[in-house]
């Protein structure tokens, strides 16, 4: 079965600076997408950005890209420029091509902006 | 649109009571999806449908009944509600998948489930 792991609980990152999440999964399947979920206190769930694991090049969406490492089963996301609106909980997930429905999910990062 | 919407957003129940969470799309969505949010967890899958007419058993299904008569509303029963089930439900939507498309799902704002 397929797991997904977010190691860091919470993280905080100055306004304007740099800041990457870390996600790692389990599979043994080769064909697969991954997807950063973002949860503000509204608690809505907002599609960041996703990867297709058989593309090599790594997503990127305006401030928020990927480091995808395939081999390595490493899924990070970089946000660059942080803002204060960027402040929320960040879900890793994974999906399997072949599968329709079933979204696998990280246990979370809590992401804090300090001002 | 209003895209995904869930009703009602916030629900006390004591034990033994029941429930029905309402979920609808406008997105004419063929899939559609009921998950639960738990403190320090990912999101779990309780239920999904493929169809109108059709229901499927997630990841944590028991205690959970389901329901789809409409396209675009898709119905999560609690029978008799337990404290185990406090949590913070989220249904969500998707098209059906093509070769084309990765099937993004779109979620409601999620309800606040108490059960004393």
């Amino acid at each position: 079965a397929q797991t997904v792991t977010q190691s860091q609980p919470e993280m905080s990152v100055q306004e304007a600076e740099t800041v990457t999440l870390s996600c790692t999964y389990d599979t043994s399947e080769s064909d697969y997408y991954l997807f950063w979920y973002k949860q503000p206190p509204s608690r809505q769930m907002i599609l960041v950005i996703r990867q297709e694991a058989y593309k090599q090049q790594n997503a990127t969406e305006n401030r928020f890209s990927v480091n995808f490492q395939k081999a390595a089963k490493s899924f990070s996301l970089k946000i660059s420029d942080s803002q204060l609106g960027d402040a929320a909980m960040y879900f890793c997930a994974y999906r399997s091509r072949d599968s329709n429905y079933q979204l696998i999910w990280g246990a979370g990062t809590k992401l804090i902006i300090k001002p | 649109n209003a895209g995904v919407t869930q009703t009602p957003k916030f629900r006390v129940l004591k034990t033994g009571q029941s429930m029905t969470l309402l979920c609808a799309q406008d997105m004419n969505h063929e899939y559609m999806y009921w998950y639960r949010q738990d403190p320090g967890m990912g999101l779990r899958l309780i239920h999904y449908s493929v169809g109108e007419g059709t229901t499927a058993k997630g990841e944590v299904p028991d205690g959970y009944n389901v329901s789809r008569l409409k396209k675009q509303n898709f119905l999560l029963g609690l029978e008799s509600a337990a404290p185990s089930q406090t949590s913070v439900y989220f249904c969500a939507s998707s098209r059906f998948p093509t070769s084309a498309s990765y099937n993004e799902q779109f979620f409601g704002p999620g309800t606040r489930l108490t059960v004393l």
